[in-house]
């Protein structure tokens, strides 16, 4: 079954304004982490945040997360039109063994920023 | 530099065909994964490898088979393509789990 659920499934925005997504799951986490993936191409690893962190930063991104409300938020401050693309959530179980290294995405969100 | 690289980049092949697609990775890393993107952009993990040992098996086919033969190359061998398995296959690697590297992705396409 899927774990995360991202909100809203798409977004369209302005340049220069902020974007916010986000992500909920459903078991307990090691870590979760966003990716981006543009058009037709292969996710690159934005952020990850770790089971016992509440906020991270990274440039112009601001990651949250509440593991007792099982959710995350994606923040990009300032969007540009090069921040088109769409953004997934991904958690990294507990378990070990079987699960090692087992990414669970979520179903993404479209952002589009418009010049 | 590529860090991931999977070939090839596009596929088209008839049904009851049997196809590869090759993957190497030349960070170092310890853990490699095949990834199956379906066309609501939905991504699955199919295989996991670490160290060349098949640790993660979702439930897939028996027509898929993944192949190791190294820390640096994970390869997927599909056999007996089936229209349903046109979808966007995508290999990362890992080192001890975490941040996760990912290819450009293959897009097969079964016609």
């Amino acid at each position: 079954s899927q774990q995360g659920e991202e909100d809203p499934q798409a977004l369209s925005i302005q340049e220069g304004e902020n974007a916010t997504m986000n992500c909920s799951y459903k078991t307990s986490i090691n870590n979760l982490q966003w990716y981006r993936q543009n058009s037709g191409r292969g996710l690159v690893h934005l952020i990850l945040i770790r089971s016992n962190e509440r906020e991270k930063h990274s440039g112009r991104l601001r990651v949250t997360l509440d593991t007792s409300k099982k959710s995350s938020s994606l923040l990009i401050t300032a969007s540009r039109a090069a921040d088109t693309a769409s953004y997934f959530c991904a958690t990294d179980g507990l378990g070990g063994g079987t699960s090692y290294g087992k990414l669970t995405f979520g179903q993404g969100t479209i952002l589009t920023v418009h010049p | 530099d590529t860090a991931v690289s999977q070939t090839p980049k596009y596929l088209v092949t008839q049904m009851g065909n049997d196809k590869s697609i090759k993957c190497e990775q030349n960070l170092g890393h310890d853990t490699m994964y095949w990834y199956k993107q379906d066309s609501k952009k939905f991504l699955k993990i199919m295989f996991s490898y670490n160290n060349k040992e098949l640790i993660i098996n979702e439930t897939v086919p028996n027509r898929f088979s993944p192949k190791s033969p190294d820390k640096a190359h994970l390869n997927l061998h599909i056999n007996s393509l089936e229209l349903g398995d046109s979808a966007v296959y995508f290999c990362a690697s890992s080192h001890q789990g975490g941040k996760a590297f990912f290819g450009q992705g293959t897009r097969l396409t079964v016609v």
